[in-house]
């Protein structure tokens, strides 16, 4: 079966400190990832997409930056945090086809004090 | 810009009763997805729906997905405590790249 590990499960970082999340799948190969923020109680945005290694997409100009170096990890950095970069960070993974369902990790939630 | 629109946003209602949410498009989707998400948690798929005017129903819960394939609705039936939640939709948006893109989300607390 396919799961999905991300983590850490919460930070807490300085402004202008870096930033590394890391989100790995199990049980697939070739997934498109994506990583999505949500503010409190809301929807959530999507800031990178990746369909293969190498391969990203980003949809929000920002202070992130994501890579993946392998298959199927999926990493989201930062080299200086600001205090706007707080929020719930999710990683996900679909298969490729259409109707397909996004599953989702367990989320890091990041405060930037 | 907002692709997917939801409403409301939020909801607030006694054990027992019926609701529906709404979520609108002025694009087309290949297929939509309705997912609910708990607190701290990740959002969990509850339904994909493909065909334009298709219905699908998942015990009190019941989706719609328009037409035109722009717009779909959950109706809740019967509406308990643990319905509470998030309730998000997604759409499959066709470029050169497939990705999935998410509403806004209604938030959906039942008070019993």
């Amino acid at each position: 079966s396919q799961t999905i590990h991300q983590w850490p499960a919460t930070l807490v970082q300085p402004v202008g400190s870096p930033l590394s999340l890391e989100c790995t799948v199990e049980g697939t190969s070739n997934p498109n990832l994506y990583w999505y923020r949500q503010a409190a109680g809301r929807g959530l945005q999507l800031l990178f997409y990746s369909v293969g290694i190498g391969q990203i997409s980003s949809e929000v100009p920002q202070n992130l930056s994501a890579s993946r170096p392998q298959d199927r990890q999926f990493i989201l950095s930062s080299k200086k945090l600001l205090l706007s970069d707080s929020g719930f960070y999710l990683c996900a993974w679909t298969s490729k086809g259409s109707g397909r369902q996004a599953f989702f990790g367990q989320g890091t939630r990041l405060t930037v004090v | 810009t907002q692709l997917l629109e939801q409403s409301p946003q939020f909801l607030s209602i006694q054990e027992g009763e019926n609701l529906t949410v709404y979520c609108n498009s002025s694009s087309v989707f290949s297929s939509l997805q309705w997912y609910r998400q708990e607190p701290g948690e990740g959002p969990v798929l509850l339904v994909t729906v493909v065909t334009g005017g298709e219905v699908k129903k998942l015990k009190r819960l019941t989706f719609q997905f328009g037409d035109a394939r722009k717009d779909s609705s959950l109706h809740i039936t019967a509406a308990q405590p643990g319905d509470t939640g998030l309730y998000l939709c997604a759409g499959e948006k066709k470029t050169s790249y497939d990705k999935v893109i998410f509403g806004p989300g209604t938030s959906l607390s039942v008070i019993p």
